[in-house]
């Protein structure tokens, strides 16, 4: 019940194209989703987090769309550059307790020039 | 990186050696956390922290403790290293309290031989 599901494990994607990552959580406890964004030798940094009392946020070209019924929840990245070749991570957690974070296994990113 | 730092960067060392890693953050926050990476895992939380002296284990706490005397420190411990903990390691610290975002470190590539 505590795992996070994500998918694709690699995405290519040609330059101006969306590029869409999906994850599925079980622990219906779970009220914080926030998305990472990695580059090769560099720690994860904080993208887009979204709370279960809205269905969409939007920051820049990056979105999350979230389905609460579902469990699901997307990263939708408007009009992909090059410059968003990373690995992403998307988790969740709860906003009580200790606010630990449970970790999809990540997306790996090209955005092809 | 959010006023973390990590040290060493980069460490190797031999099978059944101590090790340990250190975490220092200059934010004041309360929750210091330590997670490994792996190829196809994701980041998994090994040990965290809620307050000086208050830790608690996470997911993949085997083999690995962890102390926080200060606020700004939090030290992560290897007892007797085995080469499953061949990692990258990473910090991260959350102000807790209603602000549920992690900010993560740079990491340490740890080798054990």
């Amino acid at each position: 019940q505590q795992q996070v599901k994500q998918s694709p494990q690699s995405l290519i994607v040609q330059k101006g194209g969306i590029s869409i990552i999906n994850c599925a959580y079980e622990n219906t406890a779970f009220d914080y989703f926030p998305w990472y964004q990695q580059f090769p030798g560099k720690g994860p940094a904080l993208l887009i987090a979204i709370r279960p009392d809205v269905s969409e946020k939007k920051e820049g070209r990056f979105t999350i769309s979230f389905n609460k019924s579902a469990k699901q929840f997307s990263l939708h990245i408007m009009d992909s550059q090059p410059g968003d070749s990373a690995t992403y991570f998307c988790a969740a957690s709860k906003t009580s307790g200790t606010y630990k974070y449970i970790f999809g296994t990540g997306t790996r990113l090209k955005v092809l020039a | 990186d959010a006023g973390i730092t990590q040290s060493p960067r980069h460490k190797v060392t031999e099978t059944g050696t101590p090790v340990t890693l250190r975490c220092h953050q200059t934010e004041n926050h309360r929750y210091m956390y330590w997670y490994r990476q792996d190829p196809g895992h994701g980041l998994r939380l090994i040990h965290y922290s809620y307050g000086v002296k208050d830790t608690d284990k996470g997911e993949v706490s085997d083999g690995y403790s962890v102390s926080r005397s200060k606020t700004e420190d939090f030290l992560l411990t290897l007892e007797s290293a085995t080469s499953s903990q061949t990692s990258v390691y990473f910090c991260a610290i959350s102000p807790g309290t209603g602000a549920y975002e992690q900010y993560f470190g740079p990491g340490t590539r740890l080798t054990v031989t």
